[in-house]
């Protein structure tokens, strides 16, 4: 069945380092890949997207590329701020059927002053 | 266009009692899904529904567990009999039918259940 694994938090930056989170994943025929983004307590918002091999979606400075020959989706962003402090949800949605996503354990990122 | 809306926002339950989570998808959404969050774990997904019907309940456990979206009104999970292990966040998120942009979810607030 589909999969997806992230590096375990927590992932603790510096303001203004640069952010990896990676982020691979499983699954059979060409499934669309999301990053969402969980404040403390809230739901989960969609950070980005990417749809088919070699997308790059990008938002607020974050950047994922779809990389299907190595079945990853890692996470960047050049420069960290302290409101970047939250869980970042990796997730694919296989094509066709039901669109249910099948979701990462989440890694947790704390962005110190 | 509001977003996804859940209540309670939190819900305190003793044990053996029902809890009613309450889902109103976006405008123009008609496909709901509902996922559980233990602490320090990822989403797990439970049900999804249509109007007036369920398409996959799968992740749902089978017993004291119900889902329901009507034509009217917003979508109800139902938890009878309520145990301790049944305290965690439940999400709902919704998404619209047709095409561009359909696999992409809304995702509500939350209602984060304390059982007692």
């Amino acid at each position: 069945g589909d999969s997806v694994t992230q590096m375990e938090g927590p992932v603790t930056l510096s303001e203004e380092a640069f952010l990896t989170i990676n982020c691979t994943y499983t699954a059979t025929g060409y499934p669309s890949l999301f990053w969402y983004v969980q404040y403390p307590g809230e739901g989960l918002q969609l950070l980005l997207k990417a749809t088919k091999a070699d997308d790059k979606g990008s938002n607020k400075g974050f950047e994922a590329t779809y990389r299907k020959e190595t079945t990853s989706f890692h996470l960047e962003k050049g420069s960290v701020q302290v409101s970047d402090s939250a869980v970042y949800f990796c997730a694919l949605s296989s094509s066709g059927g039901s669109y249910i996503p099948t979701f990462g354990r989440g890694t947790s990122l704390i962005v110190h002053p | 266009n509001a977003g996804v809306m859940q209540n309670p926002r939190h819900l305190v339950r003793r044990r053996g009692q029902e809890a009613r989570l309450r889902c109103s998808p976006m405008k123009g959404h008609s496909h709901v899904y509902w996922y559980r969050q233990l602490p320090e774990e990822g989403l797990k997904f439970m049900v999804y529904l249509q109007k007036e019907n369920i398409i996959d309940e799968s992740g749902m456990p089978k017993e004291r567990f119900s889902a329901e979206f009507p034509k009217e009104g917003p979508s109800i999970l139902r938890i009878q009999q309520v145990v301790r292990g049944d305290s965690a966040a439940y999400f709902c998120a919704s998404r619209p039918s047709g095409t561009g942009g359909t696999d992409t979810q809304y995702f509500g607030p939350g209602t984060r259940l304390t059982v007692l």
